[in-house]
């Protein structure tokens, strides 16, 4: 079965760093790009990253470049976010998405981000 | 890129067929046959219900079906059941490995 499950999220303040993780079993991680995609508090879904099985292409969404990074350790099944400089906007429960085609196809359970002073 | 444009609520009742949109740009939906279609009860992680326009994940009922046509995407939910009350969203390949969704549409079951 596959699964995929986030862990990282929390309070921060403005500014502040966070870095989630992404754990991956149930199929061969390092055969499946895999992306970020968030949700603020009710709204609606974001694409935020996508890094390829190698980690050789790696890119963003415009709202968050040059804040986030993306990673992967294919040796431990696993997946990150680091995020710097977190703003107020940047509050969403934040999803792993296995790529499969240019579908997602499946999500993990979602990991809360808030930042607030 | 902006957000698709969906609907912000449908509604039908039990057994009928509704229609959700999704319009987008000749940058996305309309140069992609990489559209995708998300179910997201409450509290839950978003489940593909349709990928590459019209495809259905095993699984997923045949009730279940999606289409395009230029800048414009369509899920049609035929026999409403009580269970698919949800949030759609829809979802287009934007190229360069970059995804745009719509805002995303309430359905409800009456």
């Amino acid at each position: 079965e596959v699964q995929l499950v986030e862990s990282g999220g929390g309070l921060v303040q403005p500014g502040g760093s966070l870095r989630l993780s992404c754990a991956a079993s149930g199929f061969t991680f390092s055969s499946y790009s895999i992306n970020w995609v968030r949700q603020a508090p009710g709204k609606g879904l974001e694409w935020v990253s996508y890094i390829s099985s190698s980690s050789s292409t790696i890119y963003y969404a415009d709202s968050v470049k040059g804040r986030f990074t993306i990673s992967r350790d294919n040796a431990k099944n696993s997946l990150f976010l680091q995020m710097n400089s977190l703003r107020a906007e940047d509050t969403a429960v934040y999803y792993c998405a296995r790529l499969n085609g240019l579908n997602f196809d499946y999500w993990g359970q979602g990991t809360l981000v808030t930042v607030s002073s | 890129q902006s957000a698709l444009t969906q609907p912000r609520s449908v509604s039908g009742s039990p057994g009928q067929s509704v229609t959700i949109s999704c319009t987008g740009t000749s940058s996305d939906v309309g140069s992609y046959n990489y559209v995708s279609w998300y179910q997201q009860h409450p509290g839950k992680a978003p489940k593909l219900m349709i990928y590459d326009v019209t495809k259905r994940p095993s699984g997923v009922p045949d009730r279940f079906s999606g289409s395009k046509s230029g800048n414009t995407a369509s899920l049609t939910i035929s026999g409403l059941q009580a269970e698919d009350e949800a949030d759609y969203y829809c979802c287009s390949y934007a190229g360069s490995y970059t995804w745009v969704f719509g805002g995303g549409t309430k359905l409800t079951v009456l």
